[in-house]
């Protein structure tokens, strides 16, 4: 039984680039989530999925952040044009709709240089 | 707005004591679940134990059990015969109709041998 899986685990990246990041949650698990956590803080909210479904997207995304989950199953989180503030450990968590215990993966860490 | 407030920043207890880390919330929801995570240094978030709104009976979990004061909207986590491996980031958690977790800015347990 695998777990939540992320990749890639770390990320550097120049300011003004673009990332990919891609999250696979635990197989039937039907909802995936992504949140942010910067150091010293607990993680925030960006968005989530059920199913193929974005159905919510935090308000303190900006546009230059998107995510995708083609078929249900893996997710990516692109930034584009990345900026400093940005730099962050991304979390991924995936639960089954009706249980709502979120399962988290391993996180991204990103940094912006 | 939902709110989750951890109040004490560092907590620290003698290996094989108890300790009680403390968490208030604030929502008009009826219907929500409430989580306790783990976050060691620079590994994944566990999960350690959960609680729905709709039941009285505090929720255990092995030397883990919680205190659940619905109407205080408080939620607080003991943890008996305290391990060196029990050293962590816990963060208090709350999920209400949407699902999405929002978290307190954590509680860093020190565990002393």
């Amino acid at each position: 039984d695998t777990g939540v899986s992320q990749d890639p685990r770390h990320k550097i990246t120049k300011r003004g680039q673009n990332v990919t990041f891609r999250c696979d949650p635990i197989s039937e698990h039907n909802r995936l989530y992504w949140y942010r956590q910067t150091l010293g803080q607990g993680p925030e909210f960006l968005t989530y999925f059920q199913n193929e479904a974005q159905l919510e997207k935090s308000r303190l995304l900006s546009d230059r952040f998107s995510a995708e989950r083609p078929k249900g199953s893996f997710s990516t989180l692109e930034i584009q044009r990345t900026e400093q503030g940005d730099s962050a450990m991304y979390l991924c968590a995936s639960s089954l709709a009706g249980l709502d215990t979120q399962y988290f993966g391993p996180g991204t860490r990103l940094t912006v240089l | 707005a939902q709110t989750v407030t951890q109040s004490q920043p560092e907590m620290s207890v003698q290996e094989a004591e108890t300790v009680t880390l403390s968490c208030t919330y604030d929502t008009s929801e009826s219907d929500y679940y409430l989580f306790w995570y783990k976050q060691p240094p620079s590994r994944q978030m566990i999960l350690v134990i959960r609680q729905e709104a709709y039941k009285q009976q505090n929720a255990t979990e092995n030397r883990f059990s919680v205190n659940f004061q619905k109407a205080a909207k408080s939620f607080s986590l003991k943890i008996s015969d305290s391990q060196l491996g029990d050293a962590a980031m816990y963060f208090c958690a709350y999920a209400g109709n949407n699902r999405k977790l929002i978290w307190g800015l954590g509680t860093s347990l020190a565990v002393n041998p």
